[in-house]
């Protein structure tokens, strides 16, 4: 089955503060996804990649940024961190138009 | 403009009983149709999804769901619910739009199941 990690699982951050959230796939896929989750609301697309070394903007990319090594890693930076950016972030992955799966998500509060 | 709508935000229902969580899609192009379940603190996990064929799909642990392209509706169904199966629902739209696998989130339905 599908593998996707991410880390931390849960970070407190101060407001002008820089964040970067991981993610980690075993699953040899092309594509990997960034999407938050809004308390009461469903997932929206952040970032997304579909090769190493190249990264696109998705439906709410402002205030973020992303940045693919390799294939494997996928990771999210939050420059300057701002209250609006409490969320719970999710990671996903898939090969080409393919069923996504997710990560177990990164709880980010930030004061 | 892809949408998907999921009307009831809650749904409570005893254990035993049987379950329909309502979708209504939105859709310019071929759907693709998908539902996830997101247990308390975890990811979303995959229960079934729908592509072509057959309108009524199985998925995981007594899930099916039944796709009707003149309703635009997909809905989750479950014969007999259990304690377990408490949780967060999401309906989601694939669209494909060049080589990308963009996918459309419904708000969710909660369910709880009162034993």
């Amino acid at each position: 089955e599908a593998a996707v990690t991410q880390s931390p699982r849960s970070k407190v951050a101060v407001t002008g503060g820089k964040v970067t959230l991981s993610c980690h796939q075993t699953n040899n896929h092309d594509y990997m996804y960034w999407y938050r989750q809004d308390t009461g609301h469903g997932l929206r697309l952040i970032h997304y990649s579909y090769v190493a070394d190249s990264t696109e903007k998705g439906d709410i990319p402002d205030g973020y940024k992303a940045s693919r090594p390799s294939q494997e890693n996928f990771s999210l930076i939050l420059e300057l961190a701002s209250l609006s950016q409490t969320a719970v972030y999710f990671c996903a992955s898939s090969g080409h138009q393919d069923t996504q799966y997710f990560g177990p998500g990164t709880r980010l509060l930030v004061l | 403009a892809q949408s998907v709508t999921q009307p009831d935000a809650r749904v409570t229902v005893s254990e035993g009983a049987s379950l329909q969580l309502r979708c209504k899609y939105s859709s310019s192009g071929t759907p693709y149709l998908f539902w996830y379940v997101q247990y308390p603190r975890q990811g979303l996990q995959l229960l079934l999804k729908y592509y072509s064929g057959d309108p009524v799909v199985q998925g995981v642990n007594g899930f099916e769901a039944e796709f009707s392209k003149s309703n635009s509706s997909f809905h989750l169904r479950k014969a007999s619910v259990h304690w377990s199966d408490s949780a967060v629902y999401f309906c989601v739209l694939r669209v494909v739009s060049g080589s990308f696998n963009k996918l459309t989130f419904g708000a969710g339905t909660r369910l709880a199941v009162c034993p």
